[in-house]
C-alpha cells in the first residue's frame, strides 16, 4: 500500500549543484503536484500537473523545474541550488472530483549550503 | 500572498481540555480540508467540508465550514496527547484546477 513515493528522503547540496527529487504514485490518480514547506508558511505549490502530459506552475516556480515522466512520475529539478531553496519538499497526487483529495507523500528534507 | 489564516499558530494545553483552531479567508472556497502532519510525514487528510455551515464530527474532533464559505473551524474535545501535531486547513478555489490553498497551520501540544 505504497500511495505516494518520494526520494530522496534526505539530502544535503552544496550552492550551485543540481538534482532531482523522484515521485511515483500507484493510486492511478491524474493530477501531481510538489509543495514546499517551511516554517511558519505552511504549504507552497511550485508546480502542478492536471494530467498526464501537461505542467504547470503554482506559486513559487522560481529555481526549479518539472517533468510528468508518465501518468505515474512526477520529477521536481533544481538546476542550480540556492540555500533559499532549503525546505522540506512534499509530492501529492489527486484525483480531480468535486470532492478534492490529495494524498502526500513523506517529505523530502533538502539543505542547501 | 496568503489567502488563509490559522489562528493560533501554537496551542500547548493539557490532556483533557477543549480546544478550538480557526481558519478565515476573505476569498470563498467551493472546499475546505483539515489535514493533521506529523513529524517527518506528510499532511494526512482529516475531513472535507463542501457546503456552507456544514458540521463535520470525527470522533472528538468537530469541523465547520462558514455559511459563505469563507472560514472554518476544528474544534477538538477533551484533547489527548496523540491529538499532538500540526494541524492545516486547506481551500479548494471555485472555478478552474482545483489547487489547494494551504494556511500556514496550528501547531498544538497536548500534554499528559
Amino acid at each position: 500500500n505504497a500511495g505516494v513515493t518520494q526520494t530522496p528522503k534526505f539530502q544535503v547540496l552544496k550552492t550551485g549543484q543540481s538534482m532531482t527529487l523522484q515521485c511515483a504514485q500507484d493510486m492511478n490518480h491524474n493530477s501531481m503536484y510538489w509543495y514546499r514547506q517551511d516554517p511558519g508558511m505552511g504549504l507552497r505549490l511550485i508546480y502542478y500537473s492536471a494530467s498526464e502530459g501537461t505542467t504547470d506552475k503554482g506559486e513559487v516556480p522560481n529555481g526549479y523545474n518539472v517533468s510528468r515522466l508518465n501518468k505515474r512520475e512526477f520529477s521536481l529539478r533544481l538546476e542550480s541550488a540556492a540555500p533559499s531553496q532549503t525546505s522540506v519538499y512534499f509530492c501529492a497526487s489527486s484525483d480531480q472530483d468535486r470532492v478534492y483529495t490529495i494524498y502526500f507523500g513523506e517529505g523530502s528534507w533538502l539543505t542547501v549550503v | 500572498t496568503q489567502l488563509l489564516e490559522q489562528s493560533p499558530q501554537f496551542l500547548s494545553i493539557q490532556e483533557g481540555e477543549n480546544l478550538t483552531v480557526y481558519c478565515n479567508s476573505s476569498s470563498v472556497f467551493s472546499s475546505l480540508q483539515w489535514y493533521r502532519q506529523e513529524p517527518g510525514e506528510g499532511p494526512v487528510l482529516l475531513v472535507t467540508v463542501v457546503t456552507g455551515g456544514e458540521v463535520k464530527k470525527l470522533k472528538r474532533l468537530t469541523f465547520q465550514f462558514g455559511d459563505a464559505r469563507k472560514d472554518s473551524s476544528l474544534h477538538i474535545t477533551a484533547a489527548q496527547p496523540g491529538d499532538t501535531g500540526l494541524y492545516l486547513c486547506a481551500g479548494a478555489r471555485p472555478t478552474g484546477f482545483q489547487k489547494l490553498v494551504f494556511g500556514t497551520g496550528t501547531r498544538l501540544l497536548v500534554s499528559p
